[in-house]
């Protein structure tokens, strides 16, 4: 089955300054590559997902790109705000099997 | 802004005792989803539940294990005799419809067993 690792699991970066988190995928199959956050108390939210047939996506400060022979995305936040502070997840899908696989997750703490 | 709802927030329970942890989706999506995550680990899928009959399971979706959706806006998991590895932080989540991706989820219940 898919198997998604992440990395890092923590990240602190400077206000201001840009954060990136990586993502691999295993299964060739999956084509939905979603991002989540996390705040403290709260369920996972959406923040900006990507199909396999676009190799990049951006929304404001938050990018996401997509390499499909080396099995890899990740997510790119730029500008970073102190309330970008949170848990990120990445997750893969095949659409046929709707199910999310989640990486590991990465604390990314935003210094001001 | 339309959510996804879950009771309770937190729930103790004996090692054996039978839970029910409940979920109302978002109203008219078609498809509901039960995740779970132990402090300090993935999120895991546990079921996918559509057109009133589980879709897919994981092997952690054991005989202790089972969803309903018992009216037309709930839905709920029910673990049967817990253990202390089921304690855990369990998602619910809803999806619009098939040719939709992106999965809603709620805040959780953290299931504390003892």
């Amino acid at each position: 089955g898919e198997n998604v690792e992440q990395h890092p699991s923590t990240l602190s970066v400077q206000e201001g300054d840009s954060a990136v988190i990586k993502c691999t995928y295993s299964d060739s199959a999956s084509n939905y590559f979603p991002w989540y956050k996390q705040e403290l108390g709260k369920g996972p939210q959406l923040i900006i997902d990507i199909r396999s047939n676009v190799g990049e996506k951006k929304d404001q400060r938050i990018a996401v790109t997509l390499n499909k022979t080396a099995k890899h995305f990740s997510l790119h936040i730029t500008e970073t705000q102190p309330e970008d502070s949170a848990v990120y997840f990445c997750a893969a899908s095949d659409q046929g099997a709707q199910k999310l696989v989640f990486g590991q997750g990465t604390r990314l703490t935003i210094n001001p | 802004e339309p959510e996804v709802t879950q009771t309770p927030s937190h729930q103790v329970t004996q090692m054996g005792q039978e839970v029910i942890l409940r979920c109302v989706p978002i109203s008219n999506h078609l498809y509901f989803y039960w995740y779970r995550q132990i402090l300090g680990q993935k999120v895991e899928f546990l079921v996918s539940f559509y057109n009133n009959e589980i879709s897919e399971k994981s092997e952690i979706f054991d005989d202790q294990f089972s969803v309903e959706r018992p009216d037309g806006s709930n839905f709920t998991l029910k673990i049967r005799s817990t253990k202390l590895e089921d304690s855990a932080m369990y998602f619910c989540a809803s999806k619009a419809g098939p040719s939709y991706n992106e999965q809603f989820f709620g805040p959780g219940t953290r299931l504390t067993v003892l």
